[in-house]
């Protein structure tokens, strides 16, 4: 089974600080990521999509792809109160369909 | 564009008693899907359809029926809801183009209570 792991948390970090968020998947085939944020009560939302190796900026959010070592983390710079949510990895496998695998999301907490 | 809306936002349901959950689009997205999501979890797929007409099962299917007649609706189906369908359900889709796999827009969810 192709899996995609979050660490559940919460994590929390202190504003004006740089939290990390990492996300590892086991399909060595896994061809594009996204980072999605959902608030409580509310639906995902897309931050950040990533297709290949590398660092892709925007804003105070970076994501990093490292498909060797098979991990997607985002990085939000910065960090306000406002940030404080749940934040989804999303992996398209290996295969024909377009079916994103889902971690189950890392709790962030942003205390003043 | 109102992206992906959902109908109704809340609903109450009696055990064996059924119900359609109704999801447009309006981005002539390709790709539709049917999420629930349950307290502290994350997102299980129960259907997803890659075009009109055509619809396949996803992580947790049963207790659910979806048809896709047009590109913008993919209604959800419940037969005899049960409590263990207690849940948050969101409707999402997507565009494939040039093999380029793009994110999911969500609508806002429809959260069920079975009691």
């Amino acid at each position: 089974q192709k899996e995609v792991e979050q660490n559940s948390g919460p994590l929390s970090v202190p504003e004006g600080a740089i939290a990390s968020l990492n996300c590892t998947y086991s399909d060595r085939g896994s061809q594009s990521f996204f980072w999605y944020r959902q608030y409580s009560g509310k639906s995902p939302e897309l931050i950040m999509s990533i297709y290949s190796n590398g660092d892709k900026e925007d804003g105070r959010f970076t994501a990093q792809l490292n498909k060797a070592s098979q991990y997607v983390s985002l990085l939000i710079r910065d960090s306000q109160p406002s940030d404080s949510a749940t934040y989804l990895c999303a992996v398209k496998v290996s295969g024909g369909s377009y079916i994103p695998t889902f971690g189950r999301g890392t709790s962030l907490i942003v205390h003043p | 564009n109102a992206g992906v809306t959902q109908t109704p936002k809340f609903r109450i349901l009696k055990i064996g008693q059924s119900m359609t959950l109704q999801c447009t689009q309006d981005m002539n997205h390709n790709y539709m899907y049917w999420y629930r999501q349950d307290p502290g979890m994350g997102l299980k797929l129960i259907y997803y359809s890659v075009g009109a007409g055509i619809t396949d099962k996803g992580e947790v299917p049963n207790g659910y029926n979806v048809s896709r007649s047009t590109t913008e609706d993919f209604p959800l189906r419940l037969e005899l809801a049960a409590p263990s369908q207690t849940s948050v359900y969101f409707c999402a889709s997507s565009q494939t183009s040039g093999g380029v796999w793009n994110e999911q827009f969500f609508g806002p969810g429809t959260r069920l209570t079975v009691l």
